[in-house]
């Protein structure tokens, strides 16, 4: 399977805990997203890398957020003291900038946090 | 006012008829339109990707940008009870930049 890749599928924890998750994008693309979806609403996104510079952060990231991507390949998305507000679907998209080519962001199947 | 704007649904159609589904917007400044398709507990799958005006079709699909009105459409033919989903449309500013969804509509086939 070449797709975008997310583990674990689904995390449960207790409120306060820190949890990480990560993303294997789609080989040689440059490019990779977060996005985070609650019930009944579409993806939000939350930041995105160039190979491993952090370009952009919504103001959604909270202080308690941190995403990495140290070698420009796999990326990690870390929530310290969770909240009950954290539970969600988080996903991750990648694509590939090359020119003027269109290259659309294709996603994975997300990370679904329960906070108990 | 959302930047996007998509009715939640849900939309239920016999099988075989044409789906038409739409969204409006209010930044003029997107230029890169989609439309993905999402199971439950799956990712968004791409479906369509267009850039400014005009229609382009995929098979069953056909997906229209009318930028002068700030309105988007998804039209399925023959639909099937497989195109069981949530559509969501979305957009973008630049080539490569974060997307923006609407809501995402629900949308029920009846076999």
């Amino acid at each position: 399977d070449t797709g975008v890749s997310q583990n674990p599928r689904h995390k449960i924890t207790k409120r306060g805990q820190n949890v990480t998750f990560r993303c294997d994008p789609i080989s040689e693309h440059n490019r990779l997203y977060w996005y985070r979806q609650t019930l009944g609403q579409g993806p939000e996104f939350l930041t995105y890398f160039q190979n491993e510079a952090q370009l952009e952060k919504s103001r959604l990231l909270s202080d308690r957020f941190s995403a990495e991507r140290p070698k420009g390949s796999f990326s990690t998305l870390e929530i310290q003291r969770t909240e009950q507000g954290d539970s969600a679907m988080y996903l991750c998209a990648s694509s590939l900038t090359l020119g003027l080519g269109n290259q659309p962001q294709h996603f994975g199947d997300g990370t679904r946090l329960s906070i108990l | 006012q959302k930047e996007v704007e998509q009715d939640p649904g849900p939309l239920s159609v016999p099988e075989g008829a044409i789906v038409s589904l739409n969204c409006t917007y209010s930044n003029s400044a997107f230029q890169y339109f989609m439309w993905y398709r999402q199971y439950s507990r799956k990712g968004p799958e791409l479906l369509m990707y267009t850039y400014s005006s005009g229609n382009k079709e995929d098979g069953r699909f056909t997906a229209q940008v009318d930028k002068s009105s700030k309105y988007i459409s998804l039209f399925i033919r023959d639909s099937q009870p497989s195109d069981s989903a949530t559509y969501l449309c979305a957009m973008s500013v630049g080539r490569d930049d974060k997307i923006i969804f609407g809501k995402g509509t629900r949308l029920h086939i009846l076999p």
